[in-house]
């Protein structure tokens, strides 16, 4: 009965493939987020959408195309992928549009690309 | 963001208090001081939120200063399963570089 749910939670590729990672969550919120945490800990905001719509494209390259089916689901397609772009991605979820709500995530997705 | 800062880690033994300061002297007037923690292997998760006034829940006390430039996170009395990395965010979407908090028996 997970409320942010993240697949795959492990992905190890190859430079230059392509892969995606999927999330829903079944909170009933608006808006959901992708976040990059990296080997630091550092996390930062990658994208936003409100009600399918993108609000927030935070200079992330566009290898990086995020795509909101409906406002449940937020899913990340990496083009070509880099060494760099190992990292855990977190997607997240609130009721509101920037206001003061909480964020909800998911566990992450951990990717290696070789 | 390189404004949001926190110490890299700190230690604490258990059953002692733990302040967890968090800088952020650009923070705008209207937003909220959220605070996260996240355990090993998992996700960021809410801990305690606050805009002027201090604030208090089951899991922590939030203290934000006059200015509201600096907050400090409190955990009363440190268990074990507090060890994790917490995670001021002053900004609605940025969250600070994160403190590693260790407990020791």
């Amino acid at each position: 009965d997970t409320a942010v749910s993240q697949t795959p939670k492990y992905l190890v590729t190859q430079m230059g493939n392509d892969k995606s990672i999927k999330c829903e969550q079944n909170l009933g919120h608006d808006t959901m987020y992708w976040y990059k945490q990296d080997s630091k800990k550092f996390l930062k905001i990658m994208f936003s959408y409100n009600n399918k719509e993108l609000i927030i494209n935070e200079t992330v390259p566009n290898r990086f195309s995020p795509k909101s089916p409906d406002k449940a689901h937020l899913n990340l397609h990496i083009n070509s992928l880099e060494l760099g772009d190992s990292a855990v991605y977190f997607c997240a979820s609130s009721p509101r549009r920037q206001q003061a709500g909480e964020l909800f995530f998911g566990e992450g997705s951990r990717l290696t690309v070789l | 963001d390189a404004k949001t800062t926190q110490p890299n880690s700190m230690e604490s033994n258990e059953e002692e208090p733990v302040h967890l300061p968090c800088n952020h002297s650009t923070i705008s007037g209207t937003d909220y001081i959220h605070w996260y923690r996240q355990l090993p292997s998992q996700g960021p998760e809410y801990v305690i939120h606050g805009l002027t006034s201090n604030v208090n829940n089951r899991m922590a006390s939030l203290a934000i200063a006059e200015d509201r430039k600096s907050s400090t996170l409190i955990l009363h009395r440190a268990t074990l399963r507090d060890a994790a990395v917490y995670y001021c965010r002053p900004d609605k979407l940025i969250f600070g570089t994160g403190t590693r908090l260790q407990v020791f028996p």
